[in-house]
């Protein structure tokens, strides 16, 4: 049974491009979180979407967007890369939105330069 | 402004030996507290969770003791293992207020040592 998949595992861009994150949960799964992990801190939670709507969203601007697909997959997309978007991103998946057993993907390490 | 606090970055214990990792919170509306340890290059993994109408929940070689009076929580590993050798995260969140998302600490770096 596969886990929560996340792609891809590494990436580097240059300050001001644009990127995207891309997460399919686990089968059955119809909730998505995003959350962002910069070193030596604890992951912090960008956006959270259940049947193709957004649930939540944490204190990021409005350079991070994200959606989810009928297939419950979902990208995380961010504009204008600022160094201080290097960091690792993790997808989380889960049942439903009230459901804590949160499943984490393994991340995707990006690095802007 | 951090809602959840794990104040030692790092903790060593030999093995066989107990590891008690430590967590603080300031928001009172949280309800629901979760352990995850994470090893390098994986994403964090579930190890128990305590709700706060209870004070102690045990799986196995975890424990997770809840002190809400002083918005305290532990996590205690016995005996603890090399393998246990990670990343441990605390995170919170106000499961009776609706979905909140999980709030982390820092995370405490526990290394058991053979």
């Amino acid at each position: 049974d596969a886990g929560v998949t996340q792609s891809p595992t590494h990436l580097i861009k240059t300050r001001g491009q644009h990127v995207t994150l891309r997460c399919s949960p686990i089968s059955g799964h119809k909730s998505v979180s995003w959350y962002q992990q910069v070193l030596g801190q604890g992951p912090q939670f960008i956006f959270q979407y259940y049947e193709k709507e957004e649930r939540g969203r944490g204190n990021f601007p409005d350079r991070f967007s994200a959606r989810q697909f009928p297939n419950y997959s979902s990208e995380l997309n961010v504009n204008a890369l600022l160094l201080g978007d290097s960091a690792l991103y993790l997808c989380a998946s889960s049942l439903d939105p009230i459901n804590y057993g949160y499943t984490f993907g393994s991340g995707t390490r990006l690095t802007v330069v | 402004d951090q809602q959840v606090k794990q104040n030692s970055p790092s903790l060593s214990v030999q093995e066989g030996r107990i590891s008690i990792l430590n967590c603080d919170y300031t928001n009172s509306m949280f309800d629901y507290f979760l352990w995850y340890k994470k090893y390098p290059a994986e994403g964090p993994t579930f190890l128990i969770s305590i709700s706060s109408i209870k004070d102690k929940n045990e799986d196995g070689r975890f424990t997770v003791f809840l002190n809400k009076s002083a918005k305290h929580l532990s996590l205690h590993i016995v005996p603890s293992q090399p393998g246990d050798s990670a990343v441990y995260f605390c995170a919170a969140s106000t499961r009776n207020s609706g979905n909140t998302p999980l709030v982390f600490g820092k995370g405490t770096r526990l290394s058991v040592i053979a």
